[in-house]
C-alpha cells in the first residue's frame, strides 16, 4: 500500500464550479502538508502548504489537514479554466531535509 | 525569482548507454533532488544531496548514481539505461531551512526515453 493515496482522476467540471480534492496518508508522523500544481509539460510549483491540522486559505484555494483521520484536502472555488491541471498532494514528517513523499496526482480539467 | 533548469527537456536513448541528466539551481540553496514521475506512481525519490559532494539514497536508487561536484549543480546518471527508466525525471532543489515555506523548487524535467 502506497504512503499516501490520491485519486489519479480526470476530475471534470464546468467553469465556476468548486473543484474539491484530497489524499490520504498512513504516516502519522507526517506534519507537514503541500499542494504542488503541475501544468503539462512543466515541474510542479508550491500552491500552498499547511502545518499540523486546520484550515488555510488563500484566494481561491482552501486547504484542510485532518490529521486524525489523516486526510488532507484542497478545494478551489470558482474554477477557470486556467486551473486545469495536475494536483499532487506532498508532506513530509519535517523540514528537515525537506524529504517529501508525494500522492499519485489528481488531473483536474475545467472545461469553459 | 527560483530558476531550477535542466539541460535538456526530449532525450532518445539507447538501451546499454550511459546517461547523464544536469540539474542547475540559481539560489544558491543547500539541498537538491532527483525524482522520476511515472503515470499513476507520483513523484519517486532517487537521490538528494544536503551538501557539495554529500549524496543520500532516496526511495529508488537502484540503477542510477549522482555526482555534486559544486552547489549549484547536480547530475544523475544511469550508468546503463535499461526500458524500465523511460521516464520524466525531475530536478528540485530547496534551502536548508527551518520553515515550512522552504519548500521544494522544481525544473521543468526531462523526459527520457530509451529504445
Amino acid at each position: 500500500q502506497k504512503e499516501v493515496e490520491q485519486d489519479p482522476g480526470p476530475l471534470s467540471v464546468p467553469e465556476g464550479a468548486i473543484v474539491s480534492l484530497n489524499c490520504t496518508y498512513s504516516n502519522s508522523a507526517f506534519q507537514y502538508f503541500m499542494w504542488y500544481r503541475q501544468y503539462s509539460r512543466k515541474g510542479p510549483e508550491l500552491l500552498m502548504y499547511t502545518y499540523s491540522s486546520g484550515n488555510k486559505e488563500d484566494g481561491r484555494f482552501t486547504a484542510q489537514v485532518d490529521k486524525s483521520s489523516k486526510y488532507i484536502s484542497l478545494f478551489i472555488r470558482d474554477s477557470q479554466p486556467s486551473d486545469s491541471a495536475t494536483y499532487l498532494c506532498a508532506m513530509s514528517p519535517s523540514t528537515a531535509g525537506n524529504k517529501l513523499t508525494f500522492g499519485g496526482g489528481t488531473r483536474v480539467l475545467v472545461k469553459p | 525569482d527560483v530558476k531550477v533548469t535542466q539541460s535538456s527537456r526530449y532525450l532518445v536513448k539507447r538501451t546499454g548507454e550511459k546517461v547523464f541528466l544536469e540539474c542547475v539551481q540559481d539560489m544558491d540553496h543547500e539541498n537538491m533532488f532527483w525524482y522520476r514521475q511515472d503515470p499513476g506512481l507520483g513523484l519517486r525519490l532517487i537521490y538528494f544531496s544536503y551538501d557539495v559532494k554529500m549524496k543520500e539514497k532516496g526511495d529508488i536508487p537502484e540503477g542510477y548514481s549522482v555526482s555534486r561536484e559544486k552547489k549549484e549543480r547536480f547530475s544523475l546518471i544511469l550508468e546503463s539505461a535499461s526500458t524500465n527508466q523511460t521516464s520524466m525525471y525531475l530536478c528540485a532543489s530547496s534551502p536548508l531551512g527551518l520553515a515550512p515555506a522552504d519548500t521544494q523548487y522544481f525544473g521543468p524535467g526531462t523526459r527520457l526515453t530509451v529504445l
